[in-house]
């Protein structure tokens, strides 16, 4: 079945650890996305891919990092400069900017 | 800057009834507009896309309206269903000079009661 996977669904992190959160999608999609989501509020964009070997910060960038070498893979580092990481993480793709996103089943990241 | 509202947070209605979602939006000028639907812990599904240019989309029990001159769009649910129960959100498209995103409000979260 085409869709979207994400690992792991849950992950903590140490005090000065950088975590990694998968994103894989075999929809051929060209878009990615990476959405935080905490509670009682929407969803907020952390990064942005718009196709292979490029990404764009959305509104939340400071303390994450990501990649886009091949066209499937969209990973997200949430850095030791995330100072507030815990939180649902969100990952979607699309075929293009602009049409209907889909989304993976979300990674709960806390803090030990 | 873009801003979505949705009202209410919170709806708790008894199975059959029909409801109203509601959006609002502060910037008219958008691409598109999508409704999805979160169950708890879980990602979110796509319900409805409405375009532009579209006044209204329907699937099913839900109907989807939108009036861009008021920067409003609703969910129609008819005769709900316990199956219902969840988070309701809206998202708006914007194209900006960064190639464009989804804006989302804080959602409604519906509960309906057998």
């Amino acid at each position: 079945d085409g869709g979207i996977t994400q690992s792991p669904k849950y992950l903590f992190r140490k005090e000065g650890q950088n975590v990694t959160l998968s994103c894989e999608q075999n929809l051929n999609h060209d878009a990615m996305y990476w959405y935080r989501q905490d509670p009682g509020q929407g969803l907020r964009l952390i990064y942005y891919s718009q196709i292979v070997n490029d990404f764009q910060k959305g509104d939340i960038a400071e303390g994450y990092s990501v990649s886009r070498e091949k066209k499937e893979s969209f990973p997200l580092t949430v850095t030791s400069a995330q100072k507030n990481p815990t939180a649902f993480y969100l990952c979607a793709s699309s075929m293009t900017a602009g049409q209907p996103q889909h989304f993976g089943d979300g990674t709960r990241l806390s803090i030990l | 800057k873009q801003e979505v509202t949705q009202i209410p947070a919170a709806l708790s209605v008894p199975e059959g009834e029909n409801l109203v979602l509601n959006c609002s939006f502060t910037d008219s000028a958008i691409y598109n507009l999508q409704w999805f639907r979160q169950d708890p812990g879980k990602g979110l599904t796509s319900l409805l896309l409405i375009q532009s240019s579209q006044r209204e989309q329907t699937s099913g029990r839900l109907n989807a309206s939108l009036d861009k001159s008021s920067g409003r769009s609703t969910l129609y649910i008819a005769a709900s269903q316990p199956g219902d129960s969840a988070t309701y959100l809206c998202a708006v498209y914007n194209f900006n000079n960064q190639g464009g995103k989804l804006i989302f409000g804080q959602g409604t979260e519906l509960s309906v009661k057998p």
